[in-house]
C-alpha cells in the first residue's frame, strides 16, 4: 500500500534554533500534503496545505512565518519551524492523499516529536 | 460546518470485552468516512472506511457501518485484545484531495 516516510521521528532543539522536517510519499506523487500539529489531548489541528509548485494554505491562526513549508516536488514537503521556542514543542505529522476521485483516505507520516528546551 | 463528534474517553477494557466507540458527524454533500488508529508514539493508521450509506468496514475484527438516517459511524469489536490498547480517530472526508476533518481521539486502554 501507499507509504508516506517523515523524517526525524524524534528532535531535541535548542530555543531559537530552526528545525526541519520531511514529509516523503515512498510509491505515489502527492501534489498536495498536510501538515498536522496533535496536542497532548489527541486532538489533532490541521495547520496547512502544501501545494506541489505553489504557496502553501495556512489555517486560521497559524503564523505562516513560523512554519515555513516548501513542496519542492511531487513527493516531498517540507515543514521547517523557525525560531523554535518551548511552546512549539509537539508531534508533527504529516499526510498526503491518494489521487482524487476515489475514497478520498490519506495516507500519514510516523510523526516527528519536536521538543524545544 | 463538517464536523465529527465521538467520545472522549478513555475506555478502559478487560481484555476479550466488547467495544463501542460513537462517532457522529456532520456533513454536506455525501462524505466518505473512516477510522484511523494510531499506537503510542506513532503516526495514524487507516483501520477502516466506508464511501456511502449503508456501506459496511472491517479488518482486524472492527467493524463500523454508515449510518446516514442517524449521521453515525460508531466502531465496534466484539472481543479486544491488549494490543488493541491505542487511540482511535473517527474522520470524514467530503472532497477529493481536501484535509480530513477528524474527531478528538478516543483513547482506548485493554488489560488483561
Amino acid at each position: 500500500g501507499a507509504v508516506v516516510s517523515q523524517h526525524p521521528s524524534r528532535v531535541i532543539c535548542k530555543s531559537g534554533t530552526s528545525v526541519k522536517i520531511e514529509c516523503r510519499s515512498l510509491d505515489f506523487q502527492a501534489t498536495t500534503m498536510f501538515w498536522y500539529r496533535q496536542f497532548p489531548k489527541k486532538s489533532l489541528m490541521l495547520m496547512a496545505t502544501s501545494n506541489e509548485g505553489s504557496k502553501a494554505t495556512y489555517e486560521q491562526g497559524v503564523e505562516k512565518d513560523k512554519f515555513l513549508i516548501n513542496h519542492a516536488s511531487l513527493t516531498l514537503s517540507t515543514l521547517t519551524v523557525t525560531s523554535a521556542h518551548p511552546e512549539d514543542s509537539s508531534f508533527y505529522i504529516c499526510s498526503a492523499p491518494l489521487a482524487a476521485g476515489g475514497p478520498t483516505e490519506a495516507f500519514f507520516g510516523q510523526g516527528t516529536r519536536l521538543t524545544v528546551v | 460546518g463538517n464536523s465529527v463528534t465521538q467520545m472522549e474517553g478513555p475506555v478502559t477494557l478487560s481484555e476479550e470485552a466488547f467495544l463501542t466507540i460513537n462517532c457522529t458527524y456532520t456533513a454536506t454533500g455525501y462524505p466518505s468516512l473512516f477510522w484511523y488508529v494510531q499506537y503510542p508514539g506513532e503516526g495514524l493508521q487507516l483501520l477502516l472506511k466506508a464511501t456511502k450509506a449503508d456501506d459496511k468496514g472491517s479488518n482486524k475484527g472492527f467493524e463500523a457501518t454508515y449510518r446516514k438516517e442517524t449521521t453515525s459511524f460508531h466502531l465496534e469489536k466484539g472481543s479486544v485484545q491488549v494490543s488493541d490498547s491505542a487511540v482511535y480517530f473517527c474522520a470524514l472526508s467530503i472532497q477529493a484531495g481536501t484535509a480530513l476533518i477528524f474527531g478528538k481521539g478516543t483513547t482506548l486502554s485493554v488489560s488483561s
